[in-house]
């Protein structure tokens, strides 16, 4: 049971240049979100998903695509990344039941130069 | 959007001493979750403790605290007998209903010092 996971962990990208964020999870969890977290801004949501074939804004989405066509699977993509998405990227995981907690992966550093 | 305040961005606490971090909120919803997480510099975010808006007792995790004032939209984290490795970065957050896809919202986040 590895929980969490998020490849890769590390990424330079030059401006303009595209990429595909991998999160993983192996505990049948229904709710995925993607995050991001800037120094002095805590963690802020990208998108998240409640189901398989399902995706929704968060706070930042703007410059972000995701998709979720596998239940253990969702992807952040950035089609042309600036510098202003250099940042920690953040996936979790949770039940849909109300009463338990999301389960975070190790994050993601990127780096748009 | 839910707004979480920390307002406390760097607290120190003496190593065996209690400290209080402060946590505020904004919203209209009212069936809620509360949480605090930990951050060490491996980056890992760790669950402490979390609180039910439903329920009036706070919770308690061993040396972990809440004090939750529903009506105050408050929710501080007493940490008891401080220990060296509960230095990190703590952040509150905020679960929205299910009605809105549990969304969470996180607070700037409190750097936790700890003097031995």
């Amino acid at each position: 049971n590895a929980g969490v996971t998020q490849t890769p962990k590390f990424r330079v990208l030059k401006t303009g240049q595209s990429m595909t964020l991998l999160c993983a999870q192996d505990m049948n969890h229904e709710y995925m979100y993607w995050y991001r977290q800037d120094p002095g801004m805590g963690l802020r949501l990208i998108h998240y998903s409640v189901g398989e074939g399902t995706t929704a804004k968060g706070e930042v989405p703007d410059g972000y695509n995701v998709s979720r066509l596998k239940k253990q699977n969702f992807l952040l993509g950035l089609e042309s990344a600036a510098p202003s998405q250099t940042s920690v990227y953040f996936c979790a995981s949770k039940r849909a039941v109300a009463t338990y907690e999301q389960y975070f992966g190790p994050g993601t550093r990127l780096t748009v130069t | 959007a839910q707004t979480v305040t920390q307002s406390q961005p760097e607290m120190s606490v003496q190593e065996a001493e209690t400290v209080t971090l402060s946590c505020t909120y904004d919203t209209s919803e009212s069936d809620y979750y509360l949480f605090w997480y930990k951050q060490p510099p491996s980056r890992q975010m760790i669950l402490v403790i979390r609180q039910e808006a439903y329920k009036q007792q706070n919770a308690t995790e061993n040396r972990f605290s809440v004090n939750f004032q529903k009506a105050a939209k408050s929710f501080s984290l007493k940490i008891s007998d401080s220990q060296l490795g509960d230095a990190a970065m703590y952040f509150c957050a905020y679960r929205s209903p299910p009605a809105t896809g549990n969304q969470f919202y996180f607070g700037t986040g409190t750097s936790l010092t700890v003097i031995p």
